[in-house]
């Protein structure tokens, strides 16, 4: 199956600062979606971004299907993104919107 | 609100207790997903349906769990025989299509 790696895998970061996370993908994808998991474990959908590129307030998120990667951008970052973001796909090959998660980036904003 | 719902959000059995879990969805979306999550990995789905056909199912849908969603309203998750490498979150999510919408899971603890 389709293989889904994020890195970094950990981030620490200082309220105010920006990052980017990136996702890689093993294969072509009809879907790709950007999800964060706050602390109660809550899973909320950020991005449907199969490709180009969307803004969300202070988050925004690009895909570029061709080289098989997407990013997630957080600017000014506050104490309330602190979680875990997944990048989750579905390959070209599945359809149904079944989707394969990567194992997340942990992100850590202290004040 | 209107969103993914999910009962009870906390389970703690016994080995080889049955256990079932509830999902109900977004109402106007037709196609609601079953996902298993354990510590520090992503989401690994497990069963989909469209209306109240069950269409996939993960290889790790054992013979001791089963999935029903009858009129194609709320969905049950049920596992028979609970063993210890049972415990995790299962979450569920619901679409219409494209963007899936996640409830905050059910967490399973086997002792």
């Amino acid at each position: 199956g389709i293989q889904v790696e994020q890195s970094p895998p950990d981030l620490i970061l200082q309220e105010g600062a920006n990052s980017t996370l990136r996702c890689n993908f093993s294969d072509s994808v009809n879907n790709l979606q950007w999800f964060h998991q706050n602390p109660w474990g809550q899973l909320i959908n950020l991005f449907y971004i199969p490709s180009g590129t969307k803004q969300n307030g202070r988050l925004s998120a690009t895909t570029v299907a061709t080289e098989r990667y997407s990013l997630l951008y957080i600017s000014s970052s506050q104490t309330t993104d602190s979680g875990v973001y997944f990048c989750a796909v579905e390959g070209s090959d599945y359809g149904n919107n079944r989707l394969a998660f990567g194992k997340g980036n942990q992100v850590v904003v202290i004040p | 609100d209107t969103g993914v719902s999910q009962n009870p959000r906390h389970k703690i059995t016994k080995r080889g207790q049955n256990v079932t879990f509830r999902c109900d969805p977004i109402s106007e979306h037709n196609r609601l997903y079953w996902y298993r999550q354990t510590l520090g990995q992503g989401p690994e789905f497990l069963t989909y349906f469209q209306n109240e056909a069950q269409l996939e199912k993960s290889r790790l849908l054992s013979d001791r769990f089963s999935a029903e969603r009858p009129k194609g309203s709320f969905s049950t998750l049920e596992i028979q025989r609970t063993e210890q490498g049972d415990s995790a979150m299962y979450l569920c999510a619901s679409s219409l299509v494209g963007r899936l919408f996640f409830g905050e899971g059910s967490r399973l603890t086997v002792l």
